[in-house]
């Protein structure tokens, strides 16, 4: 089944104690992104990559630490988290690297809260 | 700048009314792309629909359709003889060509009571 996957689904942390939320597609896709969601807000994008080894800044980047090392995996580091980071995050992928202008596939989502 | 604005930030209606979700964009690119997204309660995305702005053409499916209008800038979403399972937040977002963002709205939560 092609989705994209993310774990943890739930994570309650302090502020300060670094965490990584992993994501990973089984479709093969170029592009990876990450959103926070936050009410009112909509979706803002964290970080997105391209391509392996190729990431750049979305709207929100401050904070947040991403890699690609392998085409399927992205994860999302938080090297010191705080409360502000307290959201729902989505990992998303897309067939093309101009993503932007393609359907997005989004994984389950992860709710962190910091405390 | 692009912006996306859902002024509808919540909508309520008994099963079975029609009910149409607004979204006006604003893009100064010729080339855009304006897509729905759906978030049931389970939390999930759900892509519903991808727009090019050369093409003006409405679209249905099934009970869904959408309106796009150059004109006044929207793309408006409308849900016939609506069903409780179609009680979610729809997101509404907008690509330029220009870049590769993709601004959302800040959604609508639809209540669709029985």
């Amino acid at each position: 089944e092609a989705q994209v996957t993310q774990n943890p689904r739930y994570l309650i942390t302090v502020t300060g104690k670094k965490l990584t939320v992993t994501c990973s597609q089984n479709m093969n896709h170029e592009y990876m992104s990450w959103y926070r969601q936050d009410p009112g807000l909509g979706l803002r994008q964290i970080y997105y990559s391209m391509n392996v080894e190729v990431t750049d800044k979305g709207d929100v980047p401050e904070g947040y630490k991403v890699s690609r090392k392998e085409k399927r995996n992205f994860p999302l580091i938080l090297e010191s988290p705080s409360p502000n980071q307290t959201s729902l995050y989505f990992c998303a992928s897309s067939f093309h690297r101009l993503a932007s202008t393609y359907e997005q596939y989004f994984g389950p989502g992860t709710r962190l809260t910091v405390t | 700048a692009q912006k996306v604005t859902q002024a509808q930030t919540e909508i309520s209606v008994v099963e079975k009314e029609d009910v149409t979700l607004d979204c006006v964009y604003e893009t100064r690119d010729t080339t855009y792309y304006l897509f729905w997204y759906k978030q049931p309660p389970s939390g999930e995305l759900v892509f519903l629909i991808r727009r090019n702005s050369f093409d003006e053409q409405n679209e249905i499916s099934g009970r869904y359709s959408w309106n796009f209008q150059k004109s006044t800038s929207s793309f408006n979403f409308t849900i016939t003889a609506s069903q409780v399972v179609d009680s979610a937040v729809y997101f509404c977002a907008l690509s330029e060509a220009s870049n590769y963002q993709l601004i959302w709205g800040a959604g609508t939560k639809l209540i669709i009571k029985p």
